[in-house]
């Protein structure tokens, strides 16, 4: 299967723990982009990495979350210090990023519940 | 500001039968692109069909294609020949010419009944 990956699919913790979710993304993509879904609603962007660069963030991604995409492959999302509020699907995409061809590829999500 | 709008929060179709769900949008980007996804129970957002803003053809993909009257700022998905497994979240996105991320509505839930 070539599509995007996310690992852990499910996560539960403990308010106040932190965790910490991976993304791969389809391989000759060099976009990649982490979006939060919470019940009932459409995902909501939080950021998204050209390469290795970081080039936009949503006002949503507070001092508690950072991504990173060290290598412009793989990503992982921490969220520290977790509140009840974290609790949300985080998906991830990715997209080749040239003009005419920009459609986000999604992968399973991972969801997580913070007790 | 964009903007997506979905005023269908669910629907209901027949199987075999086409049905369209509404999408309207705003957005002061001459350049952009129009997205729909479907999402079943089980989370994952899957691409159906992509309109461009300068398209000059309605865009299709097998049983989906996608209604686009730019002076109206609709953008509504027609599905023929409706199945059981169309069941799900149905959800249009627009991305701005200038920025990176997709903006989404609110869904509509599909349910297909036999």
């Amino acid at each position: 299967d070539t599509g995007v990956s996310q690992n852990p699919r499910h996560k539960i913790t403990k308010r106040g723990q932190n965790v910490t979710f991976r993304c791969d993304p389809i391989s000759e993509h060099n976009r990649l982009y982490w979006y939060r879904q919470t019940l009932g609603q459409g995902p909501e962007f939080l950021t998204y990495f050209q390469n290795e660069a970081q080039l936009e963030k949503s006002r949503l991604l507070s001092d508690r979350f950072s991504a990173e995409r060290p290598k412009g492959s793989f990503s992982t999302l921490e969220i520290q210090r977790t509140e009840q509020g974290d609790s949300a699907m985080y998906l991830c995409a990715s997209s080749l990023g040239l003009a005419g061809q920009e459609t986000q590829y999604f992968g399973p999500g991972t969801r997580l519940l913070v007790l | 500001a964009q903007k997506i709008t979905q005023t269908q929060p669910g629907m209901f179709v027949q199987e075999k039968e086409a049905v369209t769900l509404d999408c309207t949008y705003d957005t002061s980007d001459p350049s952009y692109g129009l997205f729909w996804y479907k999402q079943p129970s089980s989370g994952e957002m899957i691409f159906l069909i992509y309109q461009g803003s300068y398209d000059q053809q309605n865009a299709t993909e097998g049983r989906y294609s996608l209604n686009f009257q730019k002076a109206r700022k609709s953008a509504n998905l027609v599905i023929s020949a409706s199945q059981l497994g169309d069941s799900a979240m149905y959800f249009c996105a627009m991305k701005g010419g200038s920025q990176g991320n997709l903006i989404f509505g609110k869904g509509t839930k599909l349910s297909v009944k036999p």
